[in-house]
């Protein structure tokens, strides 16, 4: 069964550019969620997605961020116009139904802003 | 601000001795705790869980112990391996999905 995948794996972009990030979560999880991790610190919450819905985006850091989910199946998540402090790394992670229900992580992409 | 936290930013132990990884929490709601094992250029691995119905869940060489009074879990893993070392992270959930995560312990094995 193939996991959590992501696309690309790196992205260097320059200041006020915009970049989408992909996220194909494993097949029949309705959930889906992304992360960021900043600078080696902890990993933080970014939204969650339950199918097409969005169920949770208390972690967005502002409305340069936008994520979707058509159809209930792959992710996006773009960030328009990219800041410095945006460079970090974004994990997308999905589970099956229940809240206890493992979440597994992709491989990340690694964005940097310069 | 954080809702768990690892104290220990790294651990160097011996090929074949016992880690120890600590974690603490400070949200009661928290009722599913998880350990993920992350190696470099790659995405947290799932490693072991553990309901705050229990106070502890055996996994090959991993155990995690809970202790909801302290608000405090641990990871053992024995005996430790070289294939071992990587970044661990703590993580804590509760019935609003999302995971809130600890900065990670880096565990070097030595040979």
């Amino acid at each position: 069964e193939a996991g959590v995948t992501q696309f690309p794996s790196h992205s260097v972009i320059e200041k006020g550019q915009t970049v989408t990030l992909r996220c194909d979560p494993i097949s029949g999880h309705d959930n889906l969620y992304w992360y960021r991790r900043v600078m080696g610190k902890e990993i933080k919450f970014l939204l969650h997605f339950v199918k097409e819905s969005k169920q949770d985006e208390s972690g967005m850091p502002n409305n340069r961020f936008l994520a979707e989910r058509t159809g209930g199946t792959y992710s996006t998540l773009k960030v328009q116009p990219a800041e410095l402090e945006d460079s970090g790394v974004y994990f997308c992670a999905s589970s099956f139904q229940r809240h206890t229900d493992t979440q597994y992580f992709g491989p990340g992409t690694r964005l940097t802003v310069l | 601000d954080q809702q768990v936290k690892q104290n220990s930013p790294s651990l160097s132990v011996q090929e074949g001795r016992i880690s120890i990884l600590n974690c603490d929490y400070t949200n009661s709601m928290f009722d599913y705790f998880l350990w993920y094992k992350k190696y470099p250029a790659e995405g947290p691995t799932f490693l072991i869980s553990i309901s705050s119905i229990k106070d502890k869940n055996e996994d090959g060489r991993f155990t995690v112990f809970l202790n909801k009074s302290a608000k405090h879990l641990s990871l053992h893993i024995v005996p430790s391996q070289p294939g071992d070392s990587a970044v661990y992270f703590c993580a804590a959930g509760s019935n609003d999905y999302k995971l809130s995560f600890g900065a990670g312990t880096t565990v070097t094995v030595r040979a």
